[in-house]
C-alpha cells in the first residue's frame, strides 16, 4: 500500500529563518509525482511545490525548496525567510503517474510563525 | 476564473438525513474527486470521476454516493447521515494530462448530530 508520513505534528519557526518540515512516503512504484499542499485557515488547499520522481533536480519555488531524495524515498520541504503568511497546515501528497491521478495525503504539519 | 465551486460552504445535518454537496468547475477537467478531511488526518479519497458517465469508489466510499452527467458537475450523495460522517469535504478537479496539478473547491464543513 501506498502511504505518506509527516512525522512533525506540530513545527514553529520565527520569522526571516528557515524551517524543513519532512515527509517519508513508501511505494513500490517507479514513477510518481509528489507535492506540499498549504492550507491556510481558510481551508483552501494552494499547490506549493511539486517533484517529478524522474527528476534527480530539486524543484524550487521562490522561498520553497524541496529536498527529494528518491532511495530513501523522503522528500522534505524547506521555507526560507519565513513570513508570518507561511503559518498553515503543510501536507505532503504522492500521486502515481498513469493511475486515475488521486493524491495520497500525510496527516499535515501545523507551522507556526513567530513575530 | 472561478475554479471549483463547493456549496454549501458550511451544513449541520441531523442523524439520518440526507443531502447532497454540490461541485461545479468549469475549467472543462476531465477527472474529478471528493474527498474527506477528518480532525488532525489528512484527505482521504471517497469517489473520483475520470470523465462524465464514469465513477468509481476511492478508499472511504461507505454511506456516499455520486453521480457524473456532465464534465462540469460532480455531487455528492449522503444518505442517511451519521455522526461518523461529521468532516470538511473537498471536491477537486484535474486535466487528464500526466503532469498536471488539481484544483481544489474551498471545501463544505458537515456536521451531523
Amino acid at each position: 500500500a501506498q502511504t505518506v508520513t509527516q512525522s512533525q505534528p506540530e513545527m514553529s519557526v520565527q520569522e526571516a529563518e528557515t524551517v524543513t518540515l519532512s515527509c517519508t512516503y513508501d511505494t513500490s512504484e517507479s514513477d510518481y509525482y509528489l507535492f506540499w499542499y498549504k492550507q491556510p485557515p481558510s481551508r483552501q488547499m494552494i499547490l506549493v511545490i511539486r517533484q517529478e520522481a524522474y527528476k534527480q533536480q530539486n524543484a524550487t519555488e521562490n522561498r520553497f525548496s524541496v529536498n527529494f531524495q528518491k532511495a530513501a524515498k523522503s522528500f522534505s520541504l524547506k521555507i526560507s525567510d519565513s513570513q508570518l503568511g507561511d503559518a498553515a497546515m503543510y501536507f505532503c501528497a504522492y500521486r502515481v503517474v498513469g493511475s486515475q491521478g488521486n493524491l495520497i495525503f500525510g496527516k499535515g504539519t501545523k507551522l507556526s510563525v513567530k513575530p | 476564473n472561478a475554479g471549483v465551486t463547493q456549496t454549501p460552504k458550511f451544513r449541520i445535518l441531523k442523524i439520518g438525513q440526507s443531502m447532497t454537496l454540490q461541485c461545479t468547475q468549469d475549467m472543462n477537467h476531465n477527472y474529478m474527486y471528493w474527498y474527506r478531511q477528518d480532525p488532525g488526518m489528512g484527505l482521504k479519497l471517497i469517489y473520483y470521476s475520470v470523465g462524465a458517465g464514469i465513477t468509481d469508489k476511492g478508499e472511504v466510499p461507505n454511506g456516499y454516493n455520486v453521480s457524473r452527467s456532465t464534465t462540469e458537475d460532480f455531487p455528492l450523495r449522503l444518505e442517511l447521515a451519521a455522526p461518523s460522517q461529521t468532516s470538511v469535504y473537498f471536491c477537486a478537479s484535474r486535466e487528464d494530462r500526466l503532469n498536471t496539478e488539481a484544483f481544489f473547491g474551498q471545501g463544505t464543513r458537515l456536521t451531523v448530530v
